[in-house]
């Protein structure tokens, strides 16, 4: 079984600050990693992905995150926050094997202070 | 690629009526999801297609709710009758079949039941 633990719902920075959103995963086979992003009134969008080889991906937008399998972390980071980074970011996690449903957390809304 | 594309964006009706919402996923794509959104519950799958087949329904929160893809490239999700706490976003999003692919989401459906 898999899910996705998003820690704090709500996370505020300010701008220029580094951002870092909290995802950790459960999966009984290797996973596939995601998170997307969502603008108000919108649907999600790919951030980026992680599938095999190297653990720390790059997205859009200056965003990256690393696959630490010892912890079962997906976090994502950007080292300067733009007021244009506010949105509500889901990560979502997938079986290597099987179907490709994703199973998603609960969000993270993040608000950039100007 | 005109991505998912999704109708009507916003519907807005009485408890009792029929609602059909539709969803034209990207061409090439095999599979298909229904996802439902509210502040309450977060992004919940309701069903999902592989093929036009419905592989996995569970989601479905009860009869009055169903489900269609006759053809590639289109899909239905129908809400007989409605009611007041089936407000929500509904989205549909598409991919293909495989674990690595992400999913593409239209802007959604904002239903609400009055």
């Amino acid at each position: 079984a898999q899910s996705v633990t998003q820690l704090g719902s709500h996370v505020s920075v300010s701008e220029g600050a580094l951002v870092l959103l909290r995802c950790n995963y459960s999966s009984s086979v290797p996973p596939y990693l995601f998170w997307y992003v969502q603008y108000p009134n919108q649907g999600l969008q790919l951030l980026l992905k992680y599938t095999t080889g190297a653990t720390l991906v790059k997205g859009i937008n200056g965003f990256e995150a690393e696959f630490k399998k010892s912890e079962t972390s997906f976090h994502l980071t950007k080292p300067s926050a733009h007021m244009s980074d506010a949105a509500e970011y889901f990560c979502a996690v997938s079986e290597q094997t099987g179907a490709n449903n994703l199973f998603f957390g609960t969000g993270t809304r993040l608000t950039v202070i100007p | 690629d005109a991505g998912v594309i999704q109708s009507p964006r916003h519907e807005v009706t009485e408890m009792g009526q029929e609602v059909t919402l539709r969803c034209k996923p990207i061409s090439g794509h095999n599979s298909l999801f229904w996802y439902r959104q509210t502040m309450m519950r977060g992004l919940e799958l309701l069903i999902y297609f592989n093929n036009n087949v419905p592989i996995d329904d569970s989601g479905m929160p009860e009869d009055r709710f169903s489900a269609k893809m006759p053809n590639a490239s289109f899909s239905t999700l129908k809400i007989q009758p409605s009611e007041p706490r089936d407000s929500a976003v509904y989205f549909c999003a598409s991919s293909l079949s495989r674990g690595n692919s992400p999913l593409h989401f239209g802007n959604g459906t904002r239903l609400t039941v009055t």
